[in-house]
């Protein structure tokens, strides 16, 4: 199985402020996916094969990565970006999910 | 547009079957596509059970293939999965969702919450 491990677990931003947060996959896959979660809410596509961000994601977000790296970067902190992000494998079986990183407003 | 909702019991006692289904309505279930069924467990852990593809074909993790069945009823535009022998590590929210050929979940239900209890 591959395992996507997320971090950091629970981070916090200032509105404005840059946000990185990071993907590690333990076998190398040829895509990472992004999903994001609001308090008792599906999650939703974010961001695929990626880079790609999904419809209606705004462009202050962006993706990056390859082989086993992959991280999701926010270029300004906005109050509605308050969730948590999960990555997502499906280049292997069983398909896998990251851990999570939950985003905070400072 | 494609919307997909999960119902069933939301309280299964320990050693016996839970039975959820997802109708989907703006969409074929027979056209194209896999669909799916991941649970969240409490702490929020994502786990890809398994999907049943348009044409019927299924895939399951691994670390459920002894207990898991993904069947559909195609005249009702509905899918279902059964998960056998649960005990409460089982208790999750569950939700189905659809994904393309590179196993990208772009629509997914509301989902439904379970407890395994007696």
């Amino acid at each position: 199985e591959n395992v996507l491990t997320q971090s950091p677990a629970i981070m916090s931003a200032s509105p404005g402020e840059k946000v990185t947060m990071t993907c590690s996959a333990s076998s190398s896959v040829n895509y990472m996916h992004w999903y994001q979660q609001k308090s008792s809410t599906s999650p939703k596509l974010w961001i695929y094969d990626t880079s790609k961000l999904a419809s209606g994601v705004p462009g202050r977000f962006s993706g990056s990565g390859s082989g086993n790296s992959y991280s999701l970067t926010i270029s300004s902190m906005e109050a509605e970006d308050v969730a948590t992000y999960y990555c997502f494998q499906g280049s292997g079986y069983p398909l896998t999910f990251g851990g999570g990183t939950k985003l905070e407003i400072k | 547009d494609v919307q997909l909702q999960e119902s069933g019991p939301g309280l299964v006692k320990p050693s016996q079957s839970l039975s959820l289904t997802c109708t989907v309505t703006g969409y074929s279930i027979t056209s194209d596509y896999a669909w799916n069924w991941i649970r969240q467990f409490p702490g929020n852990k994502l786990e890809w059970m398994g999907y049943i593809s348009y044409s019927g074909s299924t895939s399951y993790n691994p670390s459920l293939k002894s207990r898991i069945s993904l069947t559909r009823d195609t005249s009702k535009n509905q899918f279902f999965l059964q998960l056998n022998s649960v005990t409460a590590e089982d208790t999750a929210t569950y939700y189905c969702a659809r994904s393309d050929g590179y196993y990208i979940m772009d629509y997914w239900g509301q989902g439904t919450s379970v407890t395994v209890s007696s």
